[in-house]
């Protein structure tokens, strides 16, 4: 079973719409999760951290936390093409050597 | 603010040679990690160190290494290069001491093994 699991799309959306990605992860001892966005041939970029249970807005993206069922969410609103990348899920935890665990990633792509 | 600089941007190498790639970061983070990425396999952890002068061995160590002699520099070495090893490779740090404990990545090596 995999520490980290993602729907790996595509995903297409129109542009405006809103945008939801989902993510799993099997450790319960879990502490901290992230959402990266990866365009192209470039490097992964942080776009939102959460620890807390609840949900997390920074603009036009709100991370969504539920420790209970193990998933986070990213939604994004208004999506834009320029949001158009592949969105990586990670969590953390200290109980595992401060290891980060990533899923394989989801494409989004934002139609105009 | 630099953040994490990697180097080479982008190595040729025949198989066989020795490679060393070079990871650098102004942080002053604790924590540092080496990872590699292949087309849908995502993300997959060499090695890692949680602070200088200490390793860990990620979830594919074998046929690299790593040093840890300072708080800033964390080089990762093949000692002889397979085509295998072919891959986009990405340093990135984190500070464990903090609540939220992010991570960050440099910008990658692209190294093609021949």
């Amino acid at each position: 079973q995999k520490e980290v699991e993602q729907n790996s799309g595509p995903l297409s959306v129109p542009e405006g719409a809103i945008a939801s990605l989902n993510c799993t992860y099997s450790d319960r001892g879990s502490q901290s999760f992230f959402w990266y966005r990866q365009y192209s041939g470039k490097s992964p970029e942080l776009i939102m951290s959460i620890y807390s249970n609840g949900d997390k807005e920074d603009g036009r993206f709100t991370a969504q936390l539920n420790k209970a069922s193990q998933y986070v969410s990213l939604l994004i609103r208004d999506s834009q093409p320029s949001d158009s990348a592949t969105y990586l899920c990670a969590v953390n935890s200290r109980n595992t050597g401060n290891q980060f665990y990533f899923g394989t990633g989801t494409s989004l792509t934002v139609i105009p | 603010i630099a953040g994490i600089t990697q180097a080479p941007t982008s190595q040729i190498l025949a198989a066989g040679r020795r490679m060393t790639l070079r990871c650098t970061q102004d942080m002053r983070h604790n924590a540092m990690y080496w990872y590699r990425q292949d087309l849908g396999l995502g993300l997959r952890l060499i090695h890692y160190s949680n602070t200088a002068g200490t390793t860990g061995k990620g979830e594919v160590p074998d046929g690299y290494s790593v040093s840890r002699a300072n708080t800033d520099d964390f080089p990762l070495t093949l000692a002889s290069a397979v085509p295998s090893q072919t891959s986009v490779y990405f340093c990135a740090s984190s500070e464990p001491g903090r609540a939220l404990n992010e991570q960050f990545f440099g910008p990658g090596t692209r190294l093609t093994v021949l």
